[in-house]
């Protein structure tokens, strides 16, 4: 299983700024999947983003207000644009692995936009 | 659209008690996981189901994948304050671009 170590941690922002936030697996990974979760509550699928290719975005989310790389295949950033105060809320990164498969998961940025 | 109901949405218990928490869909699933996750971590897997009526222990926890593999069960027998987390079931078919369906979560408080 590929291990992903994501940051920042935390941040706390002002409103119209931009995040990037970054994920590194220490293996590659053919797929990764940014997530956005409200604190105690479920995941919500914003793209899933493979090596060489534009990433995927689910109904709702926008490439311009998220774009996303991924320049190899342990690596990917999520960039939150334009911030406003509805965009508080943890993000996560994901990738498949294992057998049966699993997802695993990096510890999760939560961001606070003021 | 494939949807997967989870409830209930909060449960607090006092330490020793039992509790189910129930998955539900209307659609079939080739696969059903249930991951936990504590406050500042990405969720972590528990179990994977695969075969219908199939039924699988981890310690004090026991998990339930229907027959007709469209619903699931999480049982957890005297449950202690250890337990608390957000549970989530998740619902996987191969053929849907590998993306796992997620239910809602149910918020686990155990008060000892």
């Amino acid at each position: 299983s590929a291990v992903i170590s994501q940051k920042p941690s935390r941040d706390i922002c002002q409103r119209g700024t931009s995040l990037t936030i970054q994920c590194q697996v220490d293996s590659q990974v053919t797929m990764m999947f940014w997530y956005r979760q409200q604190p105690g509550q479920s995941l919500t699928l914003i793209a899933t983003a493979n090596q060489g290719s534009e990433a995927t975005y689910e109904s709702g989310f926008v490439i311009d207000k998220f774009p996303i790389s991924r320049p190899n295949l342990t690596f990917s950033t999520l960039t939150v644009s334009n911030m406003s105060p509805e965009d508080s809320s943890i993000y996560l990164c994901s990738h498949f692995g294992g057998d049966p498969f699993e997802a695993f998961f990096g510890q999760g940025t939560r961001l606070t936009v003021v | 659209t494939q949807l997967l109901e989870q409830s209930p949405q909060f449960l607090s218990i006092q330490e020793g008690e039992n509790l189910t928490v129930y998955c539900n869909s209307s659609s079939v699933f080739s696969s059903l996981q249930w991951y936990r996750q504590e406050p500042g971590e990405g969720p972590v897997l528990l179990v994977t189901v695969v075969t219908g009526g199939e039924v699988k222990k981890l310690k004090r926890l026991t998990f339930q994948f229907g027959d007709a593999r469209k619903d699931s069960s999480l049982h957890i027998t005297a449950a202690q304050p250890g337990d608390t987390g957000l549970y989530l079931c998740a619902g996987f078919n191969a053929g849907n671009n590998r993306k796992l369906i997620w239910g809602l979560g149910t918020s686990l408080a155990v008060n000892p």
